[in-house]
């Protein structure tokens, strides 16, 4: 089974604390990416990443950036975090593009509270 | 951004009851159309990929259809049952994504034992 694993479920922060997500997926998936929850406005893209040391931004990347030094890894940074960054967090890997049915893969998600 | 759209938002199904709920995506560039199911406390799981219009599939009580034409994609559960509530999400793909899903806001099911 696919696993992806995110560092931690739960995590309360100050407002402009530097906060690092992590991801680690096991399948070697070339392509990873970073989501956002929010009550009402489904799943929102962040970043996304084809390979390592690449990543491109997604719908909503401002306050964040990220790092993929190995492909297993990718990481969330929130350089300065404020309250409107209060969410629950996803990340997801799937099988390189081109595949017409390429399924993403999602870890259990990190609900991160800043106060 | 594109505009994916489910409704309702949340629906209470009483267990046995069938019950079904609708995915709304752009009708053009159409590629590939997903739907997870996204229990609480657990990770969302994929449930189909659709990709032909009239597709239909199936797993178990769940199935769902597809309409490229008009752009919408139903799901059905039927005889709910209360290991079916959850957040169902569809995710859309155009050919111009890449790898690139645009997620609807879910149907959050509630199945009343």
């Amino acid at each position: 089974d696919v696993k992806v694993t995110q560092s931690s479920r739960y995590l309360v922060k100050r407002t402009g604390e530097k906060v690092f997500l992590e991801c680690v997926q096991d399948m070697d998936h070339e392509n990873m990416f970073w989501y956002r929850q929010d009550p009402g406005l489904g799943l929102r893209l962040i970043y996304f990443s084809y390979d390592v040391k690449m990543k491109e931004k997604g719908d909503i990347p401002e306050g964040y950036s990220v790092s993929r030094e190995k492909k297993e890894r990718f990481s969330l940074i929130l350089e300065s975090a404020s309250t409107n960054q209060t969410s629950m967090y996803l990340c997801a890997s799937s099988f390189p593009p081109g595949g017409i049915t390429d399924t993403q893969y999602f870890g259990p998600g990190t609900r991160l509270t800043v106060l | 951004i594109l505009n994916v759209e489910q409704s309702p938002q949340s629906l209470h199904v009483q267990e046995g009851d069938s019950t079904n709920f609708t995915c709304s995506f752009p009708s053009s560039n159409f590629y590939a159309l997903h739907w997870y199911r996204w229990e609480t406390a657990k990770s969302p799981e994929a449930l189909f990929v659709m990709t032909l219009n009239g597709d239909e599939k199936k797993k178990g009580r769940i199935s769902a259809t597809l309409n490229t034409k008009e752009g919408y994609s139903y799901l059905y559960i039927k005889g709910s049952q209360p290991e079916d509530s959850a957040t169902y999400l569809c995710a859309f793909r155009t050919g111009a994504a890449g790898n690139k899903l645009t997620f609807g806001g879910g149907t959050r099911v509630l199945v009343k034992p």
